[in-house]
């Protein structure tokens, strides 16, 4: 079965670092997503991509915070200078339809800031 | 109010029980709705969409009532592995690019 890979599966960074999440999403779908889970929290909404920009962003989604899609294959998110309420679960997903809301998420990539 | 509420539970239910969780939405506006499941610390996974005339998938049956803007999950005949957090999802721009998640009900099925 088609997966949406995600590395690295944990990140430990120091408070002001930068760092950036890989995804490799499904290989057929067009429409790309980036979530973020704080411990104990709700799934949060950062950024959907299609057609290589970005279709829609939450606040949460600040100047911090950039996405891209270097080649045919990977779906990178960057947060240029990390804080310690960055910390969270990140997922990455994809799908295939815009509208169908059927998101296709990864095991998510945890980043530690101290 | 919360854009997506549910009551967090937990919810502890014998092996074969019938057990349902309601979410209430807060935008009369909001398109389309699903039932997500998360496991402890992995990602969500779609359990299934949430049609206006109700639908059923084997045990789980998913109602929504635009009314009272609430949406409910049956799962009926529970197994062990059902246990985990169900997510109610609503979107609210009609693309389906951006979800709104609520916090999620946990639910413990129990020999």
């Amino acid at each position: 079965e088609p997966e949406v890979t995600q590395t690295p599966s944990h990140q430990v960074t120091q408070m002001g670092q930068e760092v950036i999440l890989r995804c490799v999403p499904i290989s057929n779908h067009l429409y790309f997503y980036w979530y973020r889970q704080i411990l104990g929290q709700k799934v949060e909404f950062l950024v959907s991509f299609y057609n290589n920009e970005i279709s829609e962003k939450s606040e949460i989604f600040d100047d911090q915070f950039s996405v891209e899609r270097p080649d045919g294959s990977n779906f990178t998110l960057k947060i240029r200078s990390t804080k310690l309420e960055d910390s969270a679960m990140y997922f990455c997903a994809s799908s295939e339809q815009e509208r169908t809301g059927e998101l296709f998420f990864g095991e998510g990539s945890r980043l530690t800031v101290l | 109010r919360k854009e997506v509420e549910q009551d967090p539970g937990p919810f502890n239910v014998p092996e074969g029980a019938t057990v349902a969780f309601n979410c209430t939405y807060s935008n009369s506006a909001s398109q389309s709705f699903f039932w997500y499941r998360q496991d402890c610390r992995k990602e969500p996974k779609l359990l299934m969409s949430v049609y206006s005339s109700g639908n059923e998938d084997g045990r789980f049956t998913a109602q929504l009532n635009r009314a009272s803007q609430y949406i409910s999950l049956l799962i009926r005949d529970s197994k062990l592995s059902d246990s985990a957090t169900y997510l109610c999802v609503v979107d609210n721009t009609g693309t389906a690019s951006k979800l709104t998640f609520g916090t999620g009900t946990r639910l413990q099925v129990t020999l």
